[in-house]
C-alpha cells in the first residue's frame, strides 16, 4: 500500500513563491503527479515526475528525489487564482494504472 | 483531441434508492477508465478501474458496483444508496497503451443522499 503525506493547508501572498511539500512510502514506484483543484471543481493536471530532478512548466515546477520518497510544487508568483487545493498523487508499481492520492494542501492566496 | 464526459452533474437521491452515473470519453480507443470519489474536504478514493470491456476491479467493497458496457462508456450503479454515498464523484480516463500516462477527471457528479 501507499502512504502520502502533505500539509492541509498554506497561506501566502500575491506574487510571492510558495512551496507545497509531499513525501510518499510505497512498495513500488512508477511516477508522481500534481494536479490543481479549485473548489467545487474536478482536478486538472499540472505535473508528471518519474526521475529525479525538477520539471520546470511555466509558473510552476516540481521536483522528485525518489531515494527520499519526497516531491514538491513550487509555484512563482503568485495569483489570486492560484488559490486551490493541491493534490499529490502516486502511482506504484508497473503494471498498476490508478493513482493514489494524498488529501491535498489547501493553499490560500491573499492580497 | 480527447474529452471525457459523466453526467447527470448533480442529483438529490432518497435513501435506498438506485445510481446510475455516466461517462464517456471520445478521441481515443481503448482507455483505462477511473471512478474515484472524495468526501467533502477529503482526499480522492479510487473506486473501480477498467482496462477494457467487461474487466472491471474494485478497490473499496461496497454497495457500489461499476460496468463497462462499451469501449468508451463506464457506468458507476448502486441498487440502494446509503446517507453515507452523499460524495463527490469523479470519472477519469487514462491512455491504455502506457501504464504510465496521465489521469485525466471529467466535471465531476456531486450526489446527496437524503
Amino acid at each position: 500500500g501507499q502512504n502520502i503525506d502533505q500539509p492541509t493547508e498554506m497561506t501566502a501572498t500575491e506574487g510571492a513563491i510558495v512551496q507545497i511539500n509531499c513525501t510518499y512510502q510505497t512498495s513500488g514506484f512508477n511516477g508522481l503527479f500534481w494536479y490543481q483543484q479549485h473548489a467545487g471543481e474536478a482536478p486538472t493536471f499540472l505535473s508528471y515526475n518519474v526521475l529525479d530532478g525538477l520539471e520546470e512548466k511555466g509558473r510552476f515546477s516540481s521536483f522528485l528525489s525518489r531515494s527520499k520518497g519526497y516531491s514538491y510544487l513550487l509555484l512563482k508568483e503568485l495569483q489570486m487564482k492560484d488559490s486551490a487545493s493541491y493534490l499529490c498523487a502516486v502511482r506504484e508499481g508497473t503494471g498498476r494504472r490508478a493513482l493514489t492520492f494524498g488529501s491535498g494542501t489547501r493553499l490560500q492566496v491573499q492580497p | 483531441s480527447q474529452t471525457i464526459h459523466q453526467w447527470p452533474a448533480t442529483l438529490v437521491q432518497p435513501v435506498g434508492s438506485p445510481l446510475s452515473l455516466e461517462c464517456t470519453v471520445e478521441g481515443t480507443s481503448n482507455p483505462n477508465l477511473y471512478w474515484y470519489r472524495q468526501a467533502a474536504g477529503r482526499g480522492l478514493q479510487l473506486l473501480f478501474y477498467s482496462v477494457g470491456i467487461g474487466q472491471i476491479s474494485s478497490e473499496v467493497p461496497q454497495n457500489l458496483s461499476a460496468s463497462r458496457p462499451q469501449d468508451r462508456q463506464f457506468i458507476l450503479s448502486s441498487k440502494k444508496l446509503l446517507l453515507s454515498d452523499s460524495s463527490f464523484y469523479l470519472c477519469a480516463w487514462s491512455e491504455g497503451s502506457h501504464s504510465g500516462n496521465t489521469i485525466y477527471f471529467g466535471e465531476g457528479s456531486w450526489l446527496t443522499v437524503v
